[in-house]
């Protein structure tokens, strides 16, 4: 069962746009929401994350919007570029064990910049 | 720094083969996962370790073996390969202080 609920599945956005990318949980448990960025033929790496005690965090044309109440979630990049096309995951911890974090993941948005 | 690297790049098996993915980091990270991404579900964790010796399974685990002898390495088995298996595979880890994956290149696998 997907705990994590991405949406659109795909965008494309002209160059200097604003791309924005939604994510939707139910655990109330979640406790961190992370999101990755995957260029073709390359592991995902951390773009942002934010923890649920603050509703915004900006990272420069990265930021992460938080409605705990809603429990959503969304990426929005501002003055979108080319070199922003790859495919954006967003997820959420479940839980710590032993000190693990386990992430679940949304099912992807492959975000395109046209020039 | 290597970082997480990961061997094979790309493998084809047949239904009933087994073979391991192995998969290593230098950065002396506690945590290692092993994840599967397949188009429309993002990542799910297969397995992961908290440290040399301990093992747990994530949210599929049917089909795939895990050991963590070391701390540098976490090989992914698979024990009778399936068709259903047929992914990219990544590995990844993390250290205990911060939450940040650090993921691998990936394994393309696929059985026929």
């Amino acid at each position: 069962q997907q705990q994590v609920k991405q949406s659109p599945q795909s965008l494309i956005v002209q160059k200097g746009g604003i791309s924005i990318i939604n994510c939707a949980y139910e655990n109330t448990a979640f406790d961190y929401f992370p999101w990755y960025q995957q260029f073709p033929g390359k592991g995902p790496a951390l773009l942002i994350a934010i923890r649920p005690d603050v509703s915004e965090k900006k990272e420069g044309r990265f930021t992460i919007s938080f409605n705990k109440s809603a429990k959503q979630f969304s990426l929005h990049i501002m003055d979108s570029q080319p070199g922003d096309s790859a495919t954006y995951f967003c997820a959420a911890s479940i839980w710590r064990i032993q000190g693990a974090q386990k992430l679940v993941f949304g099912q992807g948005t492959r975000l395109t910049i046209n020039p | 720094n290597a970082g997480v690297t990961q061997t094979p790049k790309f493998q084809v098996l047949k239904t009933g083969q087994s073979m391991t993915l192995q998969c290593a980091q230098d950065m002396n990270h506690e945590y290692m996962s092993w994840y599967r991404q397949d188009p429309g579900m993002g990542l799910r964790l297969i397995h992961y370790s908290v440290g040399a010796g301990i093992t747990d399974q994530g949210e599929v685990p049917n089909g795939y073996n895990v050991s963590r002898s070391t701390t540098e390495d976490f090989p992914l088995r698979l024990l009778s390969a399936a068709p259903s298996q047929t992914s990219v595979y990544f590995c990844a880890s993390s250290r205990d202080s911060t939450y940040e994956q650090y993921f691998g290149p990936g394994t393309r696998l696929t059985v026929t």
